[in-house]
């Protein structure tokens, strides 16, 4: 199993311009979530789902849009990228099937600038 | 929502010292209290968590305490050793709900 795998690692764009952040799972989750993660700051989630089909808004998703057409991919879009997107976005998945289980697996990372 | 404090931002002991993080929570319906490790340029991963049903849980070398009528809970990692040096975050939340994210510490082991 790769786990949770996210591409690109790096990425510098600059303001206004658009982006998409992939995340993959292969371990059949039907939880995902993406957090941004600023210096000196916890984890922050932007969105999550629970399933395919299903996305809910997190603590902060402004400025940023998400879709769930599988179990494995759960893509992060920036329509309009401003400086105040750089951070560094993790993708993260759990199980959760009527079995309590809520440990997350987090994908490396994606370290993103915005100039 | 929940907010979650943890303590202290930076921490640096001798290897063999033990080392103690501490974090509190708001929300007295938060059951859930996870402990994540990261290392530098990696993402999260879980170390060990704690249901508020138990007071405390060991796992070799690192253990958690939860107080629930205080509402707050602590890593412990004893016989430290220089790959345990990271950024550890404590987080909270209601089980089958979002976590919420301590802003985490950078434990240094000095050998």
């Amino acid at each position: 199993n790769a786990g949770v795998t996210q591409t690109p690692k790096f990425r510098i764009l600059k303001i206004g311009q658009s982006m998409t952040l992939q995340c993959t799972q292969d371990m059949n989750h039907n939880y995902m979530y993406w957090y941004r993660q600023d210096p000196g700051m916890g984890l922050k989630l932007i969105y999550y789902s629970v399933g395919a089909g299903i996305t809910d808004k997190g603590e902060v998703p402004n400025g940023y849009n998400v879709s769930r057409s599988t179990t494995e991919d759960f893509p992060l879009r920036l329509e309009l990228a401003a400086p105040s997107q750089t951070s560094v976005y993790f993708c993260a998945s759990s199980s959760r099937g009527g079995r309590v289980s809520d440990t997350q697996y987090f994908g490396p990372g994606t370290r993103l600038t915005v100039l | 929502g929940e907010n979650v404090e943890q303590h202290p931002s930076t921490l640096s002991v001798q290897e063999g010292d033990s080392a103690v993080i501490k974090c509190t929570y708001s929300d007295s319906a938060s059951n859930y209290f996870p402990w994540y490790k990261q290392e530098l340029g990696k993402g999260p991963q879980l170390i060990i968590d704690i249901r508020s049903n138990v007071g405390e849980k060991k796992d070799q070398r690192i253990a958690v305490t939860l107080n629930k009528t205080a509402k707050h809970f602590s890593l412990h990692i004893t016989e430290t050793q220089p790959e345990d040096s990271a950024v550890y975050f404590c987080a909270a939340s209601i089980v089958g709900n979002q976590f919420y994210f301590g802003t985490g510490t950078s434990l240094t082991v000095i050998p």
